[in-house]
């Protein structure tokens, strides 16, 4: 089955306590991306990455960093948590618009609920 | 940079009401478009997508949207609406734009919290 997998769903952790949220892609798409969704604020862009090894900023990356060593992996990684990182987090996947002409939809992984104390 | 407008925060509706939800973007070039829908503790799951031909395009559970370009609106429409269709629908657009060349991002809207009450 195609999908897109994130794990851990749900995670409470403290303040400067690093954390990794691992999302994982069997499409084999080259586009790959971070949300977070806060209320009232709809979804926005952390990071996204066109390929492996190529990554680049969103619209909100402040405090997050990534890493795309295979084509399947893209984990968001929490260096210093910290409260205001409180939210929904999606991973999604699609085939690039620009070199393939191709559908370009965006797979969304089932979301990873962050709590930060 | 695009940005997205969904001027419905929340809607509530009886079983069997037509629905129609509306959404507005900013951006003068050529676009991509979305509409997701969110069911309680879920993920977003593709209602319908829009990128060229038909401007009317039908997708899953009986849905549909209008692309207008004159008026940059994509709104989505329901004749007939269930209990089942509780859920917060997010519009989202992808530019097609050189500068942003190779980020497939999708700008979304803010969301409409839809509530059908039986």
């Amino acid at each position: 089955e195609a999908q897109v997998t994130q794990n851990p769903r749900y995670l409470i952790t403290v303040t400067g306590k690093k954390l990794t949220v691992t999302c994982s892609q069997n499409m084999n798409h080259e586009y790959m991306s971070w949300y977070r969704q806060d209320p009232g604020l709809g979804l926005r862009q952390i990071y996204y990455s066109m390929n492996v090894e190529v990554t680049d900023k969103g619209d909100v990356p402040e405090g997050y960093k990534v890493s795309r060593k295979e084509k399947r992996n893209f984990p968001l990684i929490l260096e210093s948590p910290s409260p205001n990182q409180t939210s929904l987090y999606f991973c999604a996947s699609s085939d690039r618009f620009r070199t393939s002409g191709r559908n370009n939809e965006q797979f969304f992984g089932p979301g990873t609920r962050l709590t930060v104390l | 940079a695009q940005s997205v407008s969904q001027h419905n925060h929340h809607v509530i509706l009886s079983e069997a009401a037509s629905l129609e939800l509306g959404c507005n973007y900013s951006y003068g070039g050529t676009v991509n478009l979305f509409w997701y829908v969110q069911y309680p503790g879920q993920h977003l799951q593709l209602l319908l997508k829009y990128f060229s031909g038909d401007p009317l395009v039908k997708g899953i559970k009986g849905f549909e949207a209008e692309f207008i370009k004159s008026k940059f609106s994509f709104n989505l429409r329901k004749p007939s609406v269930q209990w089942s269709d509780t859920a917060e629908y997010f519009c989202a657009v992808n530019a097609i734009d050189s500068s942003n060349f190779g980020n497939e991002k999708l700008t979304f809207g803010t969301g409409t919290r839809l509530t059908i009450i039986p």
